[in-house]
């Protein structure tokens, strides 16, 4: 099992905004950096945000990240029918000395 | 462009031996560190390790070391995954993954990733 906590699923109508939280420890995301990722059934993850709060080329300004203390948070704003997907969280863990994933969150859109 | 392409499915039984790859393309390969990630049906994401393909030196997650083997070839620029010995459980997509970021690995991410390997142990 992971060692970083999401919620399984969050949901919300078209337009409104959904925050996903990343929750772990001081010796993960206490210490490093956060990245997040979206995955559409059947196909392979997509980078959204790094460093906590970066955005790479491409991905819209809808997709923040910020990361408080030991969680992590991704916040999708103007919610579209094609932001339905599974989004996870990553980073370093020091005391493991390996990266780890989040146990991942489904959103939907009502 | 950046491109990872990895081989394609597998079928094989329980007890094999097994080696997929994932080869890169567009970028400076022996620059980067290329990590692999597992995810069984209908589960999430699991990282299973990284390997730096200038050295070959490989950091396994606790939750893989001994049961998969990481290498490179630098000459055709191709990462390889091995199990010596499948088991059913090892059904699931495998993907592998460029990562950048920091030498001390406190940020560090995976920007581009290959399509996936499915594979298949069954009997």
């Amino acid at each position: 099992q992971s060692v970083l906590t999401q919620p399984p699923s969050v949901s919300a109508a078209p337009g409104q905004k959904v925050t996903i939280s990343c929750s772990g420890t001081s010796s993960n995301i206490g210490s490093n950096y956060v990245s997040w990722y979206q995955q559409f059934p059947g196909t392979a993850p997509k980078l959204l945000i790094y460093d906590n709060n970066k955005r790479p080329s491409g991905i819209p300004d809808r997709f923040s990240g910020s990361k408080s203390g030991t969680s992590g948070t991704l916040g999708i704003t103007g919610l579209q029918t094609g932001d339905e997907a599974d989004y996870y969280c990553e980073t370093w863990d020091s005391s493991l000395s390996t990266g780890v994933f989040g146990t991942g969150t489904k959103v939907t859109v009502l | 462009e950046v491109q990872l392409v990895q081989s394609g499915a597998e079928l094989r039984e329980p007890g094999e031996s097994l080696t997929i790859s994932c080869k890169g393309a567009g970028y400076s390969f022996t620059s980067y560190w290329i990590g692999w990630a597992r995810q069984m049906p209908e589960n999430g994401l699991e990282w299973m390790g990284i390997i730096y393909p200038g050295d070959s030196d490989v950091l396994y997650s606790p939750s893989f070391q001994g049961q998969v083997s990481m290498s490179v070839d630098k000459s055709t620029n191709t990462a390889y995954l091995q199990w010596s010995t499948l088991k059913a459980s090892d059904t699931a997509m495998y993907y592998c993954a460029r990562r950048l970021g920091r030498a001390n690995h406190h940020s560090n991410w995976f920007d581009s990733w290959g399509q996936g390997t499915l594979v298949t142990v069954s009997s």
